[in-house]
């Protein structure tokens, strides 16, 4: 059964910190891997797209990791701002077949950063 | 450019009482579409997806449908609420795999 696992659930940081976030998939065969960051009582925006040859993909200050072999993700979240507060969603695409196109998606993880 | 319209954006309903929500995609032909629910809490659970007029499938057994009557038009219904029906309804599209699911602002369902 295909699932994606995050952690942690939730983190609280001070404004200006770093954070990472995880993403573990047993997504097979793999296609690609999305984050997405979800404001409260808004629908998901996507932040990056990994397939399997990439390894790095960064979006301003948010860079995604990916590695294929052990099926993991991260996301690095640099100089932390008020407006990061949100859940982070790893969304992970198999291969499908006869046109049709179903993610997994993650718990996410629910990121506070305090002033 | 693409847009995607949920309405409306909250929802207050008895049990019992039949329910219609209705998501617009707007600049592009044959998307993909998809309802999802969001409990307080949870992940997105992927109620129904659709890849062509009336061609729906459905993920989970409940009590509620989907129709897709027109190639931009994707309505989630049911004609009896239940308690557990409350949660955040989000509907998305996509028009290839490679390209990200573009969600609507979701409806929040609240059932009393």
């Amino acid at each position: 059964k295909n699932q994606v696992e995050q952690s942690p659930q939730s983190l609280i940081i001070l404004e200006g910190k770093n954070c990472t976030l995880q993403c573990n998939y047993t997504v097979s065969p793999f296609s690609n891997l999305r984050w997405y960051k979800q404001d409260t009582g808004r629908g998901p925006v996507s932040l990056t797209i990994m397939t399997f040859s990439e390894n790095t993909k960064s979006n301003g200050r948010y860079t995604a990791t990916l590695d294929a072999d052990t099926k993991q993700s991260s996301l690095h979240i640099t100089a932390s701002q008020l407006s990061d507060s949100a859940s982070y969603i790893c969304v992970v695409r198999g291969v499908e077949s006869g046109g049709s196109y179903i993610p997994t998606f993650g718990r996410g993880t629910s990121l506070i950063v305090h002033p | 450019s693409q847009t995607i319209h949920q309405w409306p954006a909250t929802l207050v309903q008895p049990v019992g009482s039949p329910l219609s929500l209705e998501c617009t995609v707007e600049g592009t032909s044959n998307p993909n579409l998809y309802w999802y629910r969001q409990a307080a809490g949870r992940g997105l659970q992927l109620l129904f997806y659709s890849v062509g007029i009336g061609q729906i499938s459905s993920e989970v057994p409940q009590n509620l449908s989907a129709s897709r009557p027109q190639d931009r038009q994707f309505i989630l219904s049911s004609k009896k609420l239940l308690l557990s029906d409350s949660g955040f309804y989000l509907c998305a599209w996509t028009d290839s795999s490679n390209q990200p699911q573009h969600f609507g602002d979701g409806t929040r369902l609240s059932i009393l």
